[in-house]
């Protein structure tokens, strides 16, 4: 079992339709950090959220933080086919190693 | 500013052997990561390098080991490679300053064994 996971594993949608993913734990986290990862590359750090109840906004993309601080959720409005990715939620819980969810892989077709 | 680079980008290895893995950091980051991505387990950490120092390490036998440098460039070693070491090996530095831990990674090194 992971400490963060995530949801949906895969996701694939056509150009234009919204989605959202989400990041879940029983664990409290002082911060939560989204990242996507294109084939044969690392993953690029999106966002962090801090605070509890923080909504982020990267153009079509809303990251909000939940009030309890537990998890997190990622909107993205109009997919393109450049969104194509997996999408990683990271945190870091009590003993200071960043923790990784699972991923969602997201396909948007053209 | 230039990102963090790994090298070899991709290597061929044979059951029993043993590889290093080079990582340079983005300049003046001091805290080297290294992490295993497989499709089955997802991106798990190895370990964490401050100051030439190992401060964390994930749940990985004693066949993986690294080591940092004093300009915080970074090696991890795999010792008697099996076949399930196959995967990408990724590399990322922070600062520490500023949010949680924020980790900006190499493209990675995909380690194949046979």
């Amino acid at each position: 079992t992971q400490l963060l996971e995530q949801s949906p594993q895969f996701l694939s949608i056509q150009e234009g339709e919204n989605l959202t993913v989400y990041c879940n734990s029983s664990s409290v986290f002082s911060s939560l950090q989204w990242y996507r990862q294109e084939p044969g590359e690392g993953p690029v750090l999106l966002v962090t959220v801090v605070t509890g109840g923080e909504v982020k906004k990267l153009k079509r993309l809303t990251f909000q933080f939940g009030d309890a601080r537990k998890d997190s959720s990622l909107h993205i409005t109009a997919a393109q086919p450049g969104d194509t990715g997996l999408y990683l939620c990271a945190g870091l819980p009590a003993g200071n190693m960043l923790t990784f969810g699972g991923g969602t892989r997201l396909m948007v077709k053209p | 500013k230039a990102g963090v680079t790994q090298t070899p980008r991709y290597l061929i290895k044979t059951r029993g052997q043993q590889v290093t893995l080079s990582c340079s950091p983005i300049s003046g980051h001091r805290s080297v990561s290294w992490y295993q991505q497989t499709p089955g387990q997802g991106l798990q950490f190895l370990f964490e390098y401050f100051s030439e120092t190992q401060r964390n390490k994930g749940n990985f036998p004693g066949r993986f080991s690294g080591r940092q440098f004093s300009n915080s460039r970074s090696e991890m070693n795999v010792s008697t490679l099996e076949l399930g070491d196959s995967a990408l090996y990724l590399c990322a530095s922070s600062s520490l300053q500023g949010f949680d831990n924020e980790q900006y990674f190499g493209p990675g090194t995909r380690l194949t064994v046979t």
